[in-house]
C-alpha cells in the first residue's frame, strides 16, 4: 500500500505563513484531503480537492498539489492555528491512507 | 446538521471482540460512506474502513482479517466489530462520513464523531 509522508513537527511565527506538505506517489492520481486536530478534540475538516474548503473554514487555509506533494498552506498564522495537521488520499489498490501527521507551532 | 456519535465498551479484553456503533443524526447516511478511523493515545489517525449505503465495504489490508463493518439505514446507525483484540488496539475510535467524488479523483471525511476511547486490558 501507499503512504502519505508529512515532516513530524513545523514552527512558524505569528502572522507568517507557513506550507505543510504530504508527500506520495498516491497524490499523482488522487488529491488530498487535510485535517485539523486539537489537544482533545475529534479532527475536523480544513480542505480537499483541487479547491474545496468546507464552510466555516476561514480562507487563509488553502491548498494545492504539485506531482507527488500536497500541500497545506496557512496565510497569517494565528495562535489558534496551533494544531496537528493530517493529509488523506486514497492509494493505488482503492484503500485511504492518512499522514504520519504535522504538529505546528506557533511562535 | 449532520452529527455522529460513537457508542461502545470503554474496555474490551485481549483476544475478545470489540464492537461500536455509530449513530448519525440530523441527516439521512444514504448515500455516503460510512468510515471508521482509529487514533491510538499520541499517535497518528489510522483508516479503519467504509460502508457504503448498499453494504459495500473496503477495509484497511493491515485489519482486513478481524474486522467488519456494517449498516442499519432503518436506524441511520453503522457499526464496527474488531476480533481477536491485543493492547495494540487500544485506541480513540472515530465514525465519520466520508465523502467519495471519483470523477473528481476525491474524497473527505466530515463531519467526525468526537470520537471514543477503547482500552483493551484484562
Amino acid at each position: 500500500s501507499s503512504e502519505l509522508t508529512q515532516d513530524s513537527a513545523v514552527s512558524v511565527a505569528l502572522g507568517q505563513t507557513v506550507r505543510i506538505t504530504c508527500q506520495g506517489d498516491s497524490l499523482r492520481r488522487y488529491f488530498a484531503s487535510w485535517y485539523q486536530q486539537k489537544p482533545g478534540q475529534a479532527p475536523i475538516l480544513l480542505f480537499y480537492g483541487r479547491n474545496n474548503r468546507p464552510s466555516g473554514i476561514p480562507d487563509r487555509f488553502s491548498g494545492s498539489t504539485s506531482g507527488k506533494t500536497a500541500s497545506l498552506t496557512i496565510t497569517g498564522a494565528l495562535a489558534e492555528d496551533e494544531a496537528d495537521y493530517y493529509c488523506n488520499s486514497r492509494d493505488s489498490s482503492a484503500t485511504w491512507v492518512f499522514g504520519g501527521g504535522t504538529k505546528l507551532t506557533v511562535l | 446538521q449532520v452529527q455522529l456519535q460513537e457508542s461502545g465498551p470503554g474496555l474490551v479484553n485481549p483476544s475478545e471482540t470489540l464492537s461500536l456503533t455509530c449513530t448519525v443524526s440530523g441527516g439521512s447516511i444514504n448515500s455516503d460512506y460510512c468510515s471508521w478511523i482509529r487514533q491510538p493515545p499520541g499517535k497518528q489517525l489510522e483508516w479503519v474502513g467504509y460502508i457504503s449505503d448498499s453494504g459495500s465495504t473496503n477495509y484497511n489490508p493491515s485489519l482486513k482479517s478481524r474486522v467488519t463493518i456494517w449498516i442499519d439505514t432503518s436506524k441511520n446507525q453503522f457499526s464496527l466489530t474488531l476480533n481477536s483484540v491485543t493492547a495494540a488496539d487500544t485506541a480513540f475510535y472515530y465514525c465519520a462520513r466520508m465523502i467519495i467524488n471519483v470523477p473528481a479523483k476525491m474524497g473527505w471525511f466530515d463531519p467526525w464523531g468526537q470520537g471514543t476511547l477503547v482500552t483493551v486490558s484484562s
